[in-house]
């Protein structure tokens, strides 16, 4: 199976900065790479898919990039609703998930 | 709107199967695939495996083959998922979400949405 790994596992950060969640693959996976948003106590939600589109009715302050191994989420301006636990997907083969990386408040 | 409404919690006795409900509205349930993902507490998301709702076809991650099983009824537009012998590390949230179209789906679209709200499974002595 194809291996994820997230970095950091956690941050914290301050409403209004911009934060950088990187996701690694353990071979090329191409652009198949879905990241989540998952708040305690609820369903994942998905952000962005196949890398870099955004899914419909999300904030346009997410964005993804990356291909082959490397992987980026971005979140532009951090809102107070944000803070919650992010994770990759990647759906290249035998679906797995990256370990996730938790945002809290500074 | 399209929506996934799982049966309630759970509790069950090592050595015993339980069986969880998802209900699709909102779309023709026969024309996406649906998937199972469970997360045991304070952990991670685990992909269990897929059901084709038109043709009954599944395929299961190897980690769950053997041991679960996925159904469903299409005239109530449900999915199932039956895991059995159960441990007491298979105590999780069960989700069910929705994978893409049957008819259009691509090498690699498979991500998830929407999700269900989840189904707490508690094995315990």
């Amino acid at each position: 199976d194809i291996q994820m790994t997230q970095s950091p596992s956690s941050l914290s950060a301050s409403v209004g900065e911009r934060v950088t969640i990187t996701c690694r693959a353990s071979q090329s996976i191409s652009i198949y790479l879905n990241w989540y948003q998952q708040k305690p106590g609820k369903a994942p939600k998905l952000l962005i898919y196949a890398a870099s589109s955004l899914q419909s009715g999300v904030p346009s302050r997410f964005s993804g990039s990356g291909s082959g191994t490397d992987f980026t989420l971005t979140i532009s301006s951090l809102q107070p609703e944000d803070f919650a636990t992010y994770y990759c997907q990647q759906s290249y083969s035998a679906l797995t998930f990256g370990p996730g990386t938790l945002v809290d408040i500074k | 709107q399209v929506q996934l409404v799982q049966s309630g919690a759970e509790v069950k006795k090592p050595g015993a199967s339980v069986k969880v409900s998802c209900k699709a509205s909102g779309y023709t349930f026969t024309g996406y695939y649906m998937h199972w993902v469970r997360q045991a507490p304070g952990q991670g998301l685990e992909w269990m495996g897929w059901i084709n709702p038109s043709t009954g076809g599944t395929n299961y991650a190897q980690k769950f083959q053997g041991w679960v099983s996925m159904t469903r009824d299409t005239s109530i537009s449900t999915a199932y998922m039956e895991l059995s012998r159960l441990r007491s590390d298979d105590t999780a949230v069960y989700y069910c979400a929705r994978g893409c179209s049957i008819t259009s789906c691509y090498v690699g679209e498979n991500w998830f949405d929407p999700w269900g709200q989840g189904a707490l499974v508690t094995v315990s002595s």
